[in-house]
């Protein structure tokens, strides 16, 4: 089946900083990808699509330039959390899909603590 | 909008036992697709079945089957002889066909006792 890496499984970081995340689809081409953030015990929220080469969309309430999402080619895509602070931490999954594809390929998912 | 209800925060089941997990669903398009996903400790999201909304019959894989009353807009999930390493989150979810965004339920979390 199809293989989505994501990068770093688990980062602690200090309030403040930045944190990039990368996924990456390994055996196919990724046209869209998705993040989503998990609290504990709760489920997945959508929290932008992107599509390769465009600008991504962002659900309501979710701050674009809090969290960067660039989709510079067809199997990377990357979230970067800027000026990280302890509300941030979170659980953070993309997922890819191919183009006309049916399924989405999850990433392992990142667990982020900012202390 | 679509919406999912997964209106079972918790569920025990016996190992070798069958369990449902129940999920309703809401929303105005025509064709759609209904997934399951499942979610261990671990993080990681393990699609499970899909049932799109023109499927005759309800999905099967492996111990896996879908009951899908569409009139009634249900897709429960039915894990037969059910496994000690069936506990996780079980997560249901909708997406349109065609459409970019899937839209997950709250989730069910299954322990299966020995």
């Amino acid at each position: 089946g199809a293989v989505v890496s994501q990068h770093p499984s688990w980062v602690i970081c200090k309030s403040g900083t930045s944190v990039k995340i990368e996924c990456r689809s390994l055996d196919f081409q990724a046209t869209t990808m998705f993040w989503y953030r998990q609290f504990p015990k709760q489920s997945l929220m959508l929290m932008a699509t992107s599509n390769e080469g465009s600008k991504a969309t962002y659900e309501q309430g979710v701050e674009k330039d809090k969290f960067l999402i660039n989709h510079a080619s067809l199997t990377l895509s990357t979230l970067t959390v800027t000026s990280a602070h302890p509300e941030d931490s979170s659980f953070y999954i993309c997922s890819a899909r191919n183009l006309g594809g049916r399924d989405q390929y999850f990433g392992a998912g990142t667990r982020l603590s900012v202390l | 909008a679509q919406k999912i209800t997964q209106t079972q925060p918790g569920m025990f089941v016996q190992e070798k036992e069958a369990v449902t997990l129940d999920c309703t669903y809401d929303t105005s398009d025509q064709s759609y697709g209904l997934f399951w996903y499942k979610q261990p400790s671990s993080g990681e999201m393990i699609f499970l079945i899909y049932q799109g909304s023109y499927d005759e019959q309800n999905a099967t894989e492996g111990r896996y089957s879908l009951n899908f009353q569409k009139a009634r807009k249900s897709a429960n999930l039915v894990i037969s002889a059910s496994q000690l390493g069936d506990s996780a989150m079980y997560f249901c979810a909708i997406s349109s066909t065609g459409g970019f965004k899937t839209i997950f339920g709250a989730g069910t979390r299954l322990f299966v006792k020995a």
